[in-house]
């Protein structure tokens, strides 16, 4: 069964910093792998997606990168701002394309101005 | 182009009482699927539907636990005789119809059901 890990649980950077959290998944049979934000109270954000093919993507100062045979993940931000504190999860799909994703408990990021 | 409406964003139910949630997709989606975050875990797949159609319910506790998705109408999910595990955010997700492999999926904002 597909188990996906998020460290560290939660981080406080100063602003301007840039700082890279960490995933991992046991099963690298995957289909795609997303990053997305979470507010509190509000739903999930999008911010990137990887297939299983690619090894990076980019959005602004966003870069997410997968290595899917060790089953690692990195979500990269550049120059941090108090608007990124949020918590951030990772999910990967399975390699049957199903929609039913696997997700991780969540790095929860401060950005101290 | 509203995105995926959930309703009520917060419920508050008594042991042994029903909770009904319901979601809208985005205008244009034909595939739902429901998830739970229970309290400092992960969200959990429940349930994928399509139009009159129960795709995967894989994830569905087996009992007390159901959903729809009517031909008209919002996709609900039905907790029967709700216990105080049962309080948590339950996020619903909507995507277009596959054409090939996975596809993106929209969440909405989330129902959060306390039960007392």
């Amino acid at each position: 069964k597909q188990e996906v890990t998020q460290i560290p649980a939660a981080l406080s950077v100063p602003e301007g910093e840039n700082l890279v959290l960490n995933c991992s998944f046991t099963d690298s049979a995957i289909y795609n792998l997303q990053w997305f934000r979470q507010d509190p109270g509000k739903g999930l954000t999008s911010l990137l997606l990887i297939q299983s093919s690619q090894r990076e993507q980019t959005s602004g100062r966003l870069n997410a990168s997968l290595d899917k045979s060790s089953g690692r993940s990195t979500l990269y931000i550049a120059a941090s701002q108090p608007g990124d504190s949020a918590t951030y999860l990772c999910a990967v799909s399975p390699q049957t394309g199903a929609n039913n994703l696997f997700f991780g408990t969540g790095t929860r990021l401060t950005v101290i101005p | 182009n509203a995105g995926v409406m959930q309703n009520p964003r917060h419920l508050v139910r008594r042991r042994g009482q029903e909770a009904r949630l319901r979601c809208s997709p985005m205008k244009g989606h034909s595939h739902v699927y429901w998830y739970r975050q229970l309290p400092e875990e992960g969200l959990k797949f429940m349930v994928y539907l399509q139009k009159e159609n129960i795709i995967d319910e894989s994830g569905m506790p087996k009992e007390r636990f159901s959903a729809e998705f009517p031909k008209e109408g919002p996709s609900i999910l039905r907790i029967q005789q709700v216990v105080r595990g049962d309080s948590a955010a339950y996020f619903c997700a909507s995507s277009r119809q596959m054409v090939s492999g996975a596809n993106v999926l929209t969440f909405g904002a989330g129902s959060r059901l306390t039960v007392l």
